[in-house]
């Protein structure tokens, strides 16, 4: 069973930095595709980052470009976000994703990025 | 960036009725790479449909998407007392990877 478990949220300053962790279980956690996505209080949903199976690329949304990073440990089956010069429109619960695989008979796997599972997330607030 | 509208934004119906979501694309969204969530408060989203069509593992079959370029659907054949949620539509062809605004389908 596929299990994504957040940690490392909490309340932060303006301009503060957090770590977010996403602890993974039930699958080859080094094939796959992993993203962050976030959900401001009563909003919808905003895709953040996201990062390849190996942690070769990585992806940003504009608006957090330059401030956050995305990172994994495979041989820890973890995905982390570090969160830099926060600010109080970054509050939100941050979920983090797994990525399925398509097969392109060409040019064999690849990450196909829509999220087939998710955590429960874990609460960032900023607010001094 | 392709901006995704969804619409209506509240849809208000009984148990048992058709409900029919809208996504719009502002551009094309290649090779169809269109999903639809549900969500329920205090949790978190759950795939419904990918390849703008196709039904995740374990969703029930009165769920159906269709669609293709830049306008797509969801439908609910006939809504459950548990399907009373939001639904977001995303695009995963070009990055960055963007949702739709979400629709409320609520009890009438």
């Amino acid at each position: 069973e596929v299990q994504l478990l957040e940690s490392g949220g909490g309340l932060v300053q303006p301009g503060g930095s957090l770590r977010l962790s996403c602890a993974a279980s039930g699958f080859t956690f080094s094939n796959y595709a992993m993203s962050w996505v976030r959900q401001a209080p009563e909003k919808g949903l905003e895709w953040v980052s996201a990062i390849s199976g190996s942690g070769g690329s990585t992806y940003y949304a504009d608006s957090v470009k330059g401030r956050f990073t995305i990172s994994r440990d495979n041989s820890k089956n973890t995905l982390y976000l570090q969160l830099n010069t926060l600010r109080a429109d970054d509050t939100a619960v941050y979920y983090c994703a797994k990525s399925p695989l398509y097969y392109d008979t060409l040019t064999g796997y690849h990450a196909s990025y829509y999220f087939d599972y998710w955590g429960q997330g874990t609460l960032v607030t900023v607010s001094s | 960036e392709i901006v995704l509208t969804q619409s209506p934004g509240t849809l208000s119906l009984s148990p048992g009725e058709r409900a029919t979501l809208s996504c719009r694309a502002s551009q094309s969204v290649s090779s169809s790479y269109l999903a639809w969530y549900q969500q329920k408060p205090g949790q978190a989203p759950r795939l419904l449909i990918y390849g703008a069509s196709s039904r995740a593992t374990g969703i029930p079959d009165r769920f159906s998407g269709s669609g293709s370029g830049a306008d797509f659907t969801l439908t609910i054949s006939r809504l459950e007392p548990e399907d009373f949620a939001v639904y977001y539509c995303q695009q995963y062809g070009s990055s960055p990877w963007t949702f739709g605004q979400g629709t409320k389908v609520e009890i009438k």
